[in-house]
């Protein structure tokens, strides 16, 4: 049984970095049968598709456009976790962040959700 | 990018009656080499992440009740219900990964009449 533990802090000033983190068990990052994404939930945006990190033979991205510029997905093969990291924040990006699983593209395990507020 | 829309945006349902939802999305998510359409379906409770219900279009997630089922192809499909149960009652969601950005729908809730 998969299982992801979101952890991070859930109050970020505006124009600093969002950083939040999942740890994995069930599974390894490192796997080359799945990925490892972040989707945001706001009542502004629905859910949203914010990127990935996979691993197939080499370490792989793929981001949204809207935050391409803004944004980082990276393992942590030592701790078997992922991390997300958002720069240059506003109160737009206030949501509730996931990380979640895709087995052959469909999200099949989610983390708890987590709360982010941008706010001064 | 794959715009998903989904109607009703809302349906109330009475207990052992039949909901349906509907999905289309602005592009064929059908690929045509495996014939396989990249859809998905989840549910959300209240205070809970989604939860994956249906893959491949009609293809029940392990352990989901065979009273919901997936159906269509191409650009238009559907989520049903059967016999609905007061667990039922929930945010559905469709989603393509046919390619990225994987784009969801603005979902539908569903309540008991």
């Amino acid at each position: 049984q998969v299982q992801l533990q979101q952890s991070g802090p859930g109050l970020v000033k505006p124009s600093q970095t969002l950083s939040l983190t999942c740890a994995i068990s069930g599974d390894s990052v490192s796997t080359d049968k799945a990925a490892w994404n972040w989707i945001r939930q706001s009542p502004s945006r629905g859910l949203e598709w914010l990127g990935r990190t996979y691993y197939r033979s080499t370490w792989h991205n793929d981001y949204a456009i809207s935050v391409r510029s803004r944004i980082i997905i990276g393992p942590d093969t030592s701790n078997n976790q992922f991390s997300l990291h958002l720069n240059s924040v506003t109160p737009d990006d206030t949501a509730i962040y996931y990380c979640v699983r895709d087995y052959d593209q469909v999200f099949d395990y989610w983390g708890q959700g987590a709360l982010v507020t941008v706010s001064s | 990018d794959i715009v998903m829309t989904q109607s009703p945006d809302s349906l109330a349902v009475s207990l052992g009656e039949r909901a349906t939802i509907n999905c289309k999305s602005s592009q064929s998510v059908l690929y045509s080499s495996n014939n396989r359409n990249y859809l998905a379906w989840y549910q959300q409770r209240p205070g809970q992440p989604p939860k994956l219900l249906i893959s491949w279009a009609s293809t029940r997630h392990s352990g989901v009740p065979d009273r919901f089922s997936g159906s269509g192809s191409g650009t238009d499909f559907s989520l049903t219900i059967d016999s609905l149960q007061a667990a039922d009652v929930a945010v559905y969601y469709c989603q393509q990964y046919y390619t990225t950005p994987f784009t969801f729908g603005p979902g539908t809730k569903v309540d008991i009449k």
